[in-house]
Order: structure tokens, then sequence, then C-alpha cells
């Protein structure tokens, strides 16, 4: 079975420091490994994804993440913090095969501070 | 072009009432999934339709808990009898049959008092 834990549920960063995000996934098979942002009430919107190839994955709105097969992990930075980057962050697994559901990690609300 | 819609966007209902919630997924997208976010929790998977396959029901939480959907559009989660516990958000996400990114809709938030 496929499973993330996301280290903090609560990430506090100065505007324009460094953003980082924690997310380690748990999976006996090749993953597939997301980041959602979710915004006081609405849906999620994806971030950036990994399936394969290059490990170092950019996203929307200045957000990467690198895969880390040896660490079992998945972090997501940005370089310089936007004050409207302060959202809910959710880590996200899934594999190739079977029903593709995503398994999700309990999530990290980042807030900006000015 | 249009993304994935759910109706109503809040439900309040009294224990025991049975309660439907609406999914409109992107159209052209033969995967659908359901979701429940629970406050302060990740989401949990909850079913799975793909195409006219039979519906992968493995995380539906109990019996009270149903879903169908009409070929590859609408669907619909009922949940009969409900309880406080069942209070969240409902999530559905579509995708397309080739890719794996899954796009959610805003949710349903469902209030049982």
């Amino acid at each position: 079975a496929q499973s993330v834990t996301q280290l903090g549920s609560h990430v506090s960063v100065s505007e324009g420091a460094l953003v980082l995000l924690r997310c380690n996934y748990s999976s006996s098979v090749p993953p597939y490994l997301f980041w959602y942002v979710q915004y006081p009430n609405q849906g999620l919107q994806l971030l950036l994804k990994y399936t394969t190839g290059a490990t170092l994955v950019k996203g929307i709105n200045g957000f990467e993440a690198e895969f880390k097969k040896s660490e079992t992990s998945f972090h997501l930075t940005k370089p310089s913090a936007h004050m409207s980057d302060a959202a809910e962050y959710f880590c996200a697994v899934t594999i190739q095969t079977g029903a593709n559901n995503l398994f999700f990690g309990t999530g990290t609300r980042l807030t900006v501070i000015p | 072009g249009a993304g994935v819609s759910q109706s109503p966007s809040n439900k309040v209902t009294e224990k025991g009432k049975d309660v439907e919630l609406r999914c409109d997924p992107i159209s052209g997208h033969t995967a659908l999934y359901w979701y429940r976010q629970r406050l302060g929790q990740g989401l949990e998977f909850l079913i799975y339709f793909q195409g006219n396959s039979a519906p992968d029901k493995s995380g539906l939480p109990s019996d009270r808990f149903s879903a169908e959907r009409t070929g590859e559009s609408v669907s619909t989660l009922t949940i009969q009898r409900t309880q406080q516990e069942d209070s969240a958000v409902y999530l559905c996400a579509s995708s397309a049959t080739t890719g794996f990114e899954q796009y959610f809709g805003p949710g349903t938030r469902l209030t049982v008092t």
C-alpha cells in the first residue's frame, strides 16, 4: 500500500524567505507523486507532479520539488515566499496500476509573515 | 474549458436524513473519483469510476455510502441515515484515460446536526 507523511502541520515563513514543505512517501512500486495546493474555500489545484524522467520537477507559481528515491522524499520548495502563497499544501502518491486513486498526506498549512 | 463542478456547495442536514451530492466531471474525462476531507485531515479516497467498468468501492466507509455514475458523465454520492461523523467536505475529481492528473471540484461541505 502507498502512504504519505507530511512533517509539520503548520509552517510559517517570512515574505521573501525560502519555503520548504516536507513530504516522505511509502510505496512498494515506483510511485507517481503530486503536490496540490488548497486556498480557503476552494478545491485542490495541482502544483506539480513527478511521474518518470527528470527528478527535479518545476510547477506553477515558482514551486519545485525533487524526487529522491534513496530518501523516499518529495519535498516542495520555493526560493522566495509571497503573501499569496499562504494556503494548505497536500502531498499525494499513487501508482501506475489499478484505480490510481491518490493517497494524501494530512497537509501543511503555510503562513507567510509580512 | 469548464472544470469539475459540484453541487450543492453547502448542505446542512439533520442526523438520520439521506443526502445526495452531485459531481459533473470535465467533459471527456473517463475516470471519476470521490474523496472525503474531514476537518484538519487529508483526503480519504471513497470510490472510483472508470468508463463502464465496475466501480472500485474499496474506500467507502460503510454501507450507508453509495455512488452512481451514468456512463462518463454525472455522478451522485448518496449517504443514507447521515451521522455526525459524516460531516466533512466531499470532493470530486476527474482525469483523462491516459493521464494521472486529477482535477478537483470545489467540494460540497456537508454538516450533519
